[in-house]
């Protein structure tokens, strides 16, 4: 069974710094790796998906990588604003055609 | 997303009464999905779809029961709302492959 950890829970920054979100998964054998952003009472927004061929992703100021060998993607986000603040999900596909959730990042980025 | 709604959005509901969910998509995806969010547990999944009247159960399936009788309405039902239903409920939509997952805007429903 795919378990997928998000390290780590809550993350607090100043304005203009650079982060990472780290997610690991136990099961290498992955379709796509996809990350989301929850505001507070909202739905998923989907920010980047990543297939399983490829090492990374990059939107504006978000760049997500995948390494399949070690379980492992971030996302990377530059100049944080306050705008960012946001809980975090990263979401696994085994089989393409279900998705396992990490637990979150819950960041806050303060002006 | 617009492709993809959820009604009803906010809904109280009685223990022991059936409350029925419904999504709605635009986008002809052949998959859709119930996942139901709740504090320490994240998002998981109660059952998913991958055709018309095509169900399969997911991780926390008892209790709930689901149709799909068109390609763009899946519904989840609870029989007999219970307390520990209470949660927030999304759906999400998919093609499958390597093609991403779209999910609605969630129903948060309060059983008392």
């Amino acid at each position: 069974k795919q378990e997928v950890t998000q390290i780590p829970a809550a993350l607090s920054v100043p304005e203009g710094e650079n982060l990472v979100l780290n997610c690991s998964f136990t099961d290498s054998a992955i379709y796509n790796l996809q990350w989301f952003r929850q505001d507070p009472g909202k739905g998923l927004t989907s920010l980047l998906l990543i297939q399983s061929s490829q090492r990374e992703q990059t939107s504006g100021r978000l760049n997500a990588s995948l390494d399949k060998s070690s379980g492992r993607s971030t996302l990377y986000i530059a100049a944080s604003q306050p705008g960012d603040s946001a809980t975090y999900l990263c979401a696994v596909d085994n089989a393409g055609n279900m998705l396992t959730f990490g637990g979150g990042t819950r960041l806050m980025v303060k002006p | 997303d617009a492709g993809i709604t959820q009604s009803p959005r906010h809904k109280v509901t009685e223990t022991g009464t059936p409350v029925t969910l419904r999504c709605h998509q635009t986008e002809n995806h052949r998959y859709m999905y119930w996942y139901r969010q709740d504090p320490g547990h994240g998002l998981r999944l109660i059952h998913y779809s991958y055709g018309v009247k095509d169900t399969d159960k997911g991780e926390v399936s008892d209790g709930y029961s689901v149709s799909r009788s068109k390609t763009e309405d899946f519904l989840l039902t609870l029989e007999s709302a219970t307390s520990s239903q209470t949660s927030v409920y999304f759906c999400a939509i998919s093609e499958g492959g390597h093609y991403g997952y779209t999910f609605g805007s969630g129903t948060r429903l309060t059983v008392v």
